[in-house]
């Protein structure tokens, strides 16, 4: 969307590596969330977010409300991880990026 | 143990005809969406719902019509089907509007023949 920035737009990944994924707001952002949509296409819910930072795992997501932006680090990247991921906002609305797709490799 | 029920599944319809997609949270949320997804792009809003009524209508096509018999349910009906309207339908929601944390569901996807 125009309003979610999402980078980059694909990404393919040796498995046990790590990498990081970003989305930058041109909107008042308050939250975020973090979605891994599988190959199935079910949407899964990775991290809400208000400023500040949360890990679960091998992952990490970080969200400045002050520089509009939110990374997503993956670490030591797994098969299962390959997908799709969007990040979303809120501002009376749900905005959500055009999502990077993730492909690991073994 | 699915919480956002969407049925069915899949569906296939007639250009020209009528269906419903049902939708069902078993959360306790308060606000209801609808999105589409159309093959490899991203979601786009259609609609909102809070305490059953509509906040938010993203879809310039009055062909879509979102109702809500109960505060758990926001079924959409789509009149008129048309190839275009081939995609899938996610049904989400959360405990009090936008900045509350999102959940969807399964989704339905419409294939239009």
């Amino acid at each position: 969307g125009d309003k979610v920035k999402q980078s980059p737009s694909a990404l393919s990944l040796q498995e046990g590596t790590n990498s990081a994924l970003r989305c930058n707001f041109s909107i008042a952002a308050t939250t975020v969330q973090w979605f891994l949509q599988n190959p199935r296409g079910s949407l899964i819910n990775l991290f809400y977010l208000v400023p500040g930072t949360k890990e679960n795992g091998r992952l990490k997501s970080a969200f400045d409300s002050k520089e509009s932006y939110s990374t997503l680090h993956i670490r030591d990247a797994q098969l299962e991880d390959s997908g799709t991921y969007f990040c979303a906002t809120s501002n009376n609305r749900i905005f959500f990026g055009d999502g990077t797709q993730l492909v690991v490799k073994p | 143990d699915p919480k956002i029920i969407q049925k069915p599944k899949y569906l296939v319809a007639v250009t020209g005809s009528e269906k419903i997609l049902i939708c069902e949270q078993y959360l306790g949320h308060n606000a209801m969406y609808w999105y589409r997804q159309s093959a490899k792009k991203p979601l786009e809003f259609m609609f909102s719902y809070s305490y059953q009524k509509l906040m938010d209508n993203q879809t310039a096509s009055s062909r879509f019509q979102p109702q809500s018999s109960k505060k758990n349910h926001l079924d959409l009906q789509i009149t008129a089907l048309k190839p275009d309207d081939s995609a899938t339908y996610f049904c989400a929601s959360s405990q009090q509007g936008t900045d509350t944390e999102v959940f969807f569901g399964k989704g339905t996807r419409l294939t239009v023949v």
